[in-house]
């Protein structure tokens, strides 16, 4: 069974550019989560999707943004770069059972670098 | 305001002997705890988990304890490996509310020695 695959694994970006991260969620998890990883910060969590719809959101300004495809692949966008925005972004899937709790299965991040 | 907190930045241990791994938490709607592993550039891996009805979980080399009153929560790995050595994550989580997210603490970097 494949995890969870994100793309690109690396990439640098210019202070005011756009990047766009892409995530696809083990078969059959329908729920897809972002995390940041930073030195100062660890993880923090950005927002989470299922059924093409945001269910939930972390404290994150308005330039992080995500959306989910019918194939609950889904994509992050972080729109006018800071520097501060360097980061490991991590991409969790889980099956999102009714009852119990989902263990998140992370993919291995994209590194992003802002010069 | 961090609500999951691990103290101890790293942890030294010798091969066979047991490691403690510490974590607190000060959110009490905190439901159910887990740990994970996480090697260097490479996403967390899953190790453990513990719903807040219990007090242990035991899984092959890995315990976790959860003392709730306390709030407090501890990974036991008995014995110690080499390839233990990793950075530690705890996290928490409301069961049916908290969709996707965990609350992490800092991470403890273990290192097992041969």
């Amino acid at each position: 069974k494949a995890g969870v695959t994100q793309t690109p694994r690396y990439l640098i970006k210019t202070r005011g550019q756009q990047v766009t991260l892409s995530c696809s969620p083990i078969s059959g998890h329908r729920s897809v989560s972002w995390y940041q990883q930073t030195p100062g910060q660890g993880l923090q969590f950005l927002f989470e999707y299922f059924s093409e719809t945001q269910r939930n959101k972390g404290n994150f300004p308005g330039r992080f943004s995500g959306r989910q495809f019918s194939n609950s692949r889904s994509e992050m966008n972080v729109s006018t770069l800071e520097l501060g925005d360097s980061a490991l972004y991590l991409c969790a899937s889980s099956m999102n059972r009714d009852s119990g709790a989902n263990v998140l299965t992370f993919g291995a991040g994209s590194r992003l670098t802002v010069l | 305001d961090q609500q999951v907190k691990q103290n101890s930045p790293s942890l030294s241990v010798q091969e066979g002997r047991i490691s403690i791994l510490n974590c607190d938490y000060t959110n009490s709607m905190f439901d159910y705890f887990l740990w994970y592993k996480k090697y260097p550039a490479e996403g967390p891996t899953f190790l453990i988990s513990i719903s807040s009805i219990k007090d242990k979980n035991e899984d092959g080399r890995f315990t976790v304890f959860l003392n709730k009153s306390a709030k407090h929560l501890s990974l036991h790995i008995v014995p110690s490996q080499p390839g233990d050595s990793a950075v530690y994550f705890c996290a928490a989580t409301q069961v049916g509310v908290s969709y996707g997210k965990l609350t992490f603490g800092q991470g403890t970097i273990l290192t097992v020695h041969p």
